[in-house]
């Protein structure tokens, strides 16, 4: 089946560094990849959509700045969480979707980061 | 809209008998549904889909129900066992929109 492949699956870091997150789909094309991010016993809330060669589109109340998506190619799309602090220490989670309607998506295994 | 919550309700149930998660949507637009489990530290895993033009459709040992009505979506688990011990979200979503909404999500434990 489908399968997105996340990296790195935690990080630890202080406050101030610059984190860059991989999602990569390794069995199909995703023309679009999603961002989401999850605090402990809450769901998945969307960050960002990743859209290949083109800018990413931001849900309301996050950042572009602090959190840049950049999506190269068909099979890889990068989230870089710039100057982290504290409060950015989350479960971050992505997932990749083929062409077509009603597609489901699939998801990585999630990136723990934890800013000191 | 969006999910929040503190805490996540907690389904508790004997191995082997059946499970039923609820869901309950407000998008009367939304026509693509779809279940993930998600395991501890893990990403969601995919479980079932059903199209808004079904009421009902069957995998191995999983059947998910639509009741567009009311806005109710079901997971039924048969024969639950020890690894279906994970968090279950529904998530929605419809034709021209490519995000998903995910539901609040249910913990479901399995006691051997």
């Amino acid at each position: 089946g489908a399968v997105v492949s996340q990296h790195p699956s935690r990080v630890i870091c202080k406050s101030g560094t610059s984190v860059k997150i991989e999602c990569r789909s390794l069995d199909f094309q995703a023309t679009t990849m999603f961002w989401y991010r999850q605090f402990p016993k809450q769901s998945l809330m969307l960050m960002a959509t990743s859209n290949e060669g083109s800018k990413a589109t931001y849900e309301q109340g996050v950042e572009k700045d602090k959190f840049l998506i950049n999506h190269a190619s068909l099979t890889l799309s990068t989230l870089t969480v710039t100057s982290a602090h504290p409060e950015d220490s989350s479960f971050y989670i992505c997932s990749a979707r083929g062409d077509g309607s009603n597609q489901p998506q699939h998801f990585g295994d999630g990136t723990r980061l934890s800013i000191l | 809209g969006e999910s929040v919550g503190l805490h996540l309700p907690t389904l508790s149930v004997q191995e082997g008998d059946n499970s039923i998660i609820n869901c309950a949507y407000s998008n009367s637009a939304s026509d693509y549904f779809i279940w993930y489990k998600q395991e501890s530290g893990k990403g969601p895993q995919f479980i079932i889909d059903i199209r808004s033009n079904m009421d009902k459709r069957q995998g191995q040992r999983v059947t998910v129900l639509l009741n567009k009505t009311v806005k109710h979506l079901s997971l039924q688990i048969a024969a639950t066992q020890p690894g279906d011990s994970a968090v279950y979200f529904c998530a929605e979503t419809y034709t021209g929109r490519r995000a998903l909404t995910f539901g609040s999500g249910t913990r479901l434990q399995v006691q051997p």
